[in-house]
């Protein structure tokens, strides 16, 4: 069974600039995750998708933050524009179904440096 | 406050002898999941093991168990037989809210213990 793919693995802009990042779950997992992890912490969640609807965002900057889950499958991170402290790994997990016990299964992760 | 604290940034461990990761955890809600991944340097996450709040036994995958002691919130992490391969960073983290019918599946997560495992 293939994992979670992410692309890009690295990712080097400018401040300002904008920038995307793709990732495809494990197939059939309805839930999606994506996760900012500074260096020298733990992952922090983003946003949750299930299926193709939002479950949670609260912790979004939705200034300048963005993203969508077209027809339940795959999802696109978008950051426009970016700022230095964006500077992180951006993880994408997968879960069967959302809630309960099910475990969350992560990918390579993208690397992002902001200059 | 925070929800998940690892007070171990690193730890040191001969190759073929065990270890403990420390985690304690802090939560009101009855039902909760804690959950411990490792990270190597190539950064993906990789899922070690699962306990349920109301779990009667400590889990226990291969060389790894959790002792989970409920009463002092702690959800220890113990590697049996170290490998050189053990070399990570490891993360303890937390669900709150897994009872049936909860969404939110947002994983909280501590800053991580550095092991290095030494031959």
């Amino acid at each position: 069974e293939a994992g979670v793919a992410q692309s890009p693995r690295y990712k080097i802009i400018e401040k300002r600039q904008s920038v995307a990042f793709w990732c495809n779950p494990i197939s059939g997992h309805a839930t999606l995750y994506w996760y900012q992890q500074i260096l020298g912490q733990g992952p922090k969640l983003l946003i949750q998708f299930q299926n193709n609807g939002v479950v949670d965002d609260s912790q979004l900057p939705k200034d300048r933050f963005s993203a969508e889950r077209l027809k339940g499958v795959d999802s696109t991170l978008k950051i426009q524009p970016a700022k230095l402290e964006d500077s992180a790994v951006y993880l994408c997990a997968s879960s069967s179904t959302s809630g309960g016990t099910d475990t969350q299964y992560f990918g390579p992760g993208t690397r992002l440096t902001v200059l | 406050a925070q929800k998940i604290t690892q007070t171990q940034p690193g730890m040191f461990v001969q190759e073929k002898e065990a270890v403990t990761l420390d985690c304690t955890y802090d939560t009101s809600d009855p039902s909760y999941g804690l959950f411990w991944y490792k990270q190597p340097s190539s950064g993906e996450m990789i899922f070690l093991i699962y306990q349920g709040s109301y779990d009667q036994q400590n889990a226990t995958e291969g060389r790894y168990s959790l002792n989970f002691q409920k009463a002092r919130k702690s959800a220890n992490l113990v590697i049996s037989a170290s490998q050189l391969g053990d070399s990570a960073m490891y993360f303890c983290a937390m669900r709150e809210g897994t009872s049936r019918g909860s969404t939110l599946g947002r994983l909280y997560f501590g800053r991580g213990t550095q092991l290095t495992v030494w031959p």
